[in-house]
């Protein structure tokens, strides 16, 4: 049983919808990541939030927009997103400082139509 | 910028042979660590083992081990009495160690591993 959740499993949009991702981790840990694997491409970082401070943006697009309110939840907010950017989106948690593991959730499968 | 290079695509052995992926990495970092996760049809990325780049000893977890050869920066997995359960995608990764403790990971492509019965 996987402790980081990722709700919803699959979303299918349109350009000019505006839909979030979310993600929840029952681990206690205190970074959470966000991740994207495309068909054709190695799983790319997004980004990185430490005690809910971002740490690292990977020179994302706007068109995504995340938001850490506390340690425990993620989410990735999405507005008028390309058909390339279809993917899975996986999220991670870490505890920070002492231990280097990342625990996956099990991804949304988002479709940009 | 750190990058990490698996150069087999997709491999097949018979169940119960031994098989080995391929990894090879670039970076200026002196500490860091290198990771080899699982991602079976369900999409899960599980964490099959890791290594500290400052241990000269390889990591084991029971039938999976690894060849970390920093000098040459390799880090190959050997998955030893293959079962039809390690059928799944290979990633390699790589993750510096920062001070915070919150580094993103590095991922190779990739290697599709397929266990035939």
């Amino acid at each position: 049983e996987t402790g980081v959740t990722q709700t919803p499993r699959h979303l299918v949009m349109g350009m000019t919808n505006k839909k979030s991702l979310k993600c929840e981790q029952h681990l206690g840990h205190n970074a959470m990541y966000w991740y994207k694997q495309s068909a054709k491409k190695p799983l790319e970082l997004m980004f990185v939030y430490n005690f809910k401070e971002q740490t690292e943006n990977n020179s994302v697009p706007s068109r995504f927009s995340p938001e850490c309110p506390n340690s425990s939840h993620l989410f990735l907010h999405l507005h008028t997103l390309q058909p390339e950017d279809s993917a899975l989106y996986l999220c991670a948690s870490s505890r920070s400082g002492t231990s280097y593991e990342q625990y996956f959730g099990p991804g949304t499968r988002l479709t940009v139509t | 910028a750190q990058t990490v290079t698996q150069s087999q695509p997709e491999m097949s052995v018979q169940e119960a042979e031994t098989v080995t992926l391929s990894c090879t990495y670039d970076t200026s970092e002196n500490n860091y660590y290198l990771f080899w996760y699982k991602q079976p049809p369900s999409r899960q990325m599980i964490l099959v083992i890791r290594q500290e780049a400052y241990k000269q000893q390889n990591a084991t977890e029971n039938r999976f081990s690894v060849n970390f050869q920093k000098a040459a920066k390799s880090f190959s997995l050997k998955i030893s009495d293959s079962q039809l359960g390690d059928t799944a995608m290979y990633f390699c990764a790589f993750m510096k160690r920062g001070g915070g403790g919150a580094d993103g990971l590095t991922f190779g492509k990739g290697t599709h591993l397929i266990i035939q019965p």
